[in-house]
């Protein structure tokens, strides 16, 4: 079955940066576009950005621009969002998705808590 | 402030019909762009409910509907249950945000 394993929670101090991962089982991973989502707390779902797990090529949410990197290693099917110059705001649980055709995100990882705090 | 515009909350009794919509604009739903639904319950990740538009996922009740007209779209659940309570989310894309994947801000669906 279709499963998307992300890493553990973080804490990180302003002005760090962090390196999500995402492992992909139960399917074809460079058949798929991995897409990252993130939810502040008591907020709603924020869409990151999407890399293809085919050819690498990204796709980002203008917000995060020059700010955020996204990287596949397609010989353990892994997908990476690294956020770069991180504040407060930007505590949130992270999620990968795994993106079908038309932009529907038909299977989730389970989170990562990301905690922003000096 | 989300490109999608949806209520902040929506109740109903058990059993009873409750819909939810999803207002965009001529540059997503309106373009033509599939619109995708999203069950987030308390404390865990999003689950697709509705994806193009009125199709459900296997597994998802058909109590749940998705409807799509002009630059709106609609999720209706029939038959309220009190497992429902959780919070609602449509999706789209956007061809003015260099090809962003947009959301509304969620809607809370209280069963009363």
């Amino acid at each position: 079955q279709v499963q998307l394993v992300q890493s553990g929670a973080e804490v990180k101090k302003p002005g760090a940066s962090v390196k999500l991962s995402c492992k992909a089982s139960g399917y074809s991973f460079t058949t798929y576009v991995i897409t990252w989502v993130r939810q502040a707390p008591g907020q709603g779902l924020e869409w990151m950005g999407c890399i293809s797990a085919s050819n690498g090529i990204t796709k980002f949410a203008q917000k995060f621009q020059g700010r955020v990197t996204m990287t596949t290693d397609t010989s353990t099917n892994t997908a990476y969002m690294e956020l770069r110059s991180l504040t407060s705001d930007d505590t949130a649980v992270y999620y990968c998705a795994r993106e079908q055709i038309s932009a529907r995100f038909d299977y989730w990882g389970q989170g990562t808590l990301v905690t922003v705090s000096s | 402030q989300s490109v999608l515009t949806q209520p902040p909350s929506v109740s109903g009794a058990p059993g009873q019909r409750v819909t939810i919509s999803c207002t965009g604009n001529s540059s997503n739903i309106g373009a033509g762009y599939d619109v995708q639904w999203y069950q987030q319950l308390p404390e865990t990740a999003p689950k697709l409910l509705i994806y193009g538009n009125n199709n459900r996922p296997s597994g998802v009740p058909d109590r749940f509907s998705g409807s799509k007209s002009g630059t709106s779209a609609s999720l209706a659940i029939t038959g309220l249950q009190a497992e429902d309570e959780a919070d609602y989310y449509c999706q789209s894309y956007d061809s003015s945000l260099s090809g962003s994947r947009v959301f509304g801000g969620g809607t809370k669906l209280t069963v009363l």
